[in-house]
């Protein structure tokens, strides 16, 4: 079954406990995103990697970091959570053709993540 | 830069009711422009899409038309079940395809019987 998979899906950390949410796909699509929910805001874009090796910030990256080691995944590392990240957290993918996407993103289910 | 406006929720309707959510956008040039629906406890997925102006996106019962002289992509059904209950967003992609999406804040809808 085609899929994108987050984990852990819930967390409760503290302030300044590095922490990872785990993202992976098996659609073996380039293009990859986080994007984290919060209410009355909608979808931002945190970071974004376009294949292997090649990671872009989105529109509200401070305070996270990403790696594209493998195609598959796609971690989003918290080096120091704050309470301002408490939030609902998204990993998309999409192929990638000779013109960019279709804007079909795969999403996975969400990691609702608190800190305290 | 881009953006998107949906209309505020939530959204309450009786069964069988006609439904429509408003997204209007602000974008450089020709984007993409989509609906995706979030049902609870679960991540978004496409609705449906327009890719140019005076397209019809269509996809179980809802229909979305690209009309680029009110910059709209207004969402229709024309009867709503129980089970149509989700968050919907409207979304657009940079111009010229891509796969950055800048999405609404979401409207809540809620079918009642």
């Amino acid at each position: 079954e085609a899929q994108v998979t987050q984990n852990p899906r819930y967390l409760i950390t503290v302030t300044g406990k590095k922490l990872t949410v785990t993202c992976s796909q098996n659609m073996n699509h380039e293009y990859m995103s986080w994007y984290r929910q919060d209410p009355g805001l909608g979808l931002r874009q945190i970071y974004y990697s376009m294949n292997v090796e090649v990671t872009d910030k989105g529109d509200v990256p401070e305070g996270y970091k990403v790696s594209r080691k493998e195609k598959r995944n796609f971690p989003l590392i918290l080096e120091s959570p704050s309470p301002n990240q408490t939030s609902l957290y998204f990993c998309a993918s999409s192929w990638t053709g000779p013109q960019g996407g279709t804007g079909e993103l795969f999403f996975g289910e969400g990691s609702r993540l608190t800190v305290l | 830069g881009n953006s998107v406006t949906q209309m505020e929720g939530p959204v309450t309707l009786s069964e069988e009711a006609f439904l429509t959510i408003n997204c209007t956008y602000t974008a450089t040039g020709y984007p993409s422009l989509f609906w995706y629906v979030q049902y609870p406890g679960e991540g978004l997925q496409l609705l449906l899409k327009a890719t140019k102006a005076d397209d019809k996106g269509s996809n179980k019962g809802f229909e979305a038309t690209y009309r680029k002289e009110t910059t709209s992509f207004h969402l229709e059904k024309g009867s709503v079940q129980v089970s149509d209950s989700a968050v919907y967003f409207c979304a657009l992609s940079g111009t010229g395809g891509g796969n950055k999406l800048t999405f609404g804040t979401g409207t809540q809808l809620k079918v009642e019987l």
